[in-house]
């Protein structure tokens, strides 16, 4: 599975967009980016997935570039329980066993 | 629908002993993985299971831990002779058979906080 970055952290004031970018450069055409977030130590949360085309769902937006090297997770108004690790990682179907968890990025919604 | 389920969510054993974690996928679900994620860091794979059968344990330490998801019952994520490194929490997820793209997103318990005396 391609490897993916992310920034360690970023802060977002409560009411606003928070744009959480990954770069994916080594993803593969039938690779899927998924996004999880975790809020303080609870199980990971699933939020969106996508392969290439721009995905909504109630808690989210995704935007992949045209040529899938990088993707944007967007929260359209942050709020504080939002506050936790998001991590995007990159997964081919089919290999039905493991996500690789990075460090992700720890986002923090300020009031 | 209940999701997945974890118990107990906390557990304290002193070293040497057996630690059992249990692990209930979502209903409809027959695939298990175990993560384990050790203070301040990003979950780790362990091991991937369907009813009766391990898939992938590439992630399990190749002593002292095993796992095993019974036709009935819960899966088991056991611990023998507990060191204090294995201080951590472990993370269940499941989900539905494979058929790849949108069904093979994992849902994830609660896990269980493991602290080794």
């Amino acid at each position: 599975d391609a490897k993916t970055t992310q920034p360690p952290s970023m802060d977002c004031a409560e009411g606003r967009a928070a744009n959480l970018p990954c770069n994916h450069s080594t993803i593969s055409g039938n690779e899927y980016v998924y996004w999880y977030r975790q809020i303080h130590s609870q199980g990971p949360q699933y939020i969106i997935h996508g392969l290439k085309n721009n995905e909504t769902n109630e808690m989210a937006s995704l935007i992949i570039t045209e040529d899938r090297k990088s993707s944007t997770l967007i929260l359209p108004h942050a709020t504080l329980r939002d506050t936790a690790v998001y991590y995007c990682i990159v997964r081919r179907p089919g290999t039905g066993n493991q996500f690789y968890f990075g460090t992700g990025t720890s986002l923090t919604v300020i009031p | 629908n209940a999701g997945v389920m974890q118990n107990p969510r906390h557990l304290v054993r002193r070293r040497g002993q057996e630690a059992r974690l249990r692990c209930s996928p979502m209903k409809g679900h027959s695939h298990v993985y175990w993560y384990r994620q050790l203070p301040e860091e990003g979950l780790k794979f362990m091991v991937y299971l369907q009813k009766e059968n391990i898939i992938d344990e590439s992630g399990m330490p190749k002593e002292r831990f095993s796992a095993e998801f019974p036709k009935e019952g819960p899966s088991i994520l056991r611990i023998q002779q507990v060191v204090r490194g294995d201080s951590a929490a472990y993370f269940c997820a499941s989900s539905p058979p494979l058929a790849g793209g949108p069904q093979e997103t994992q849902y994830f318990g609660p896990g269980t906080r493991l602290l080794v005396l």
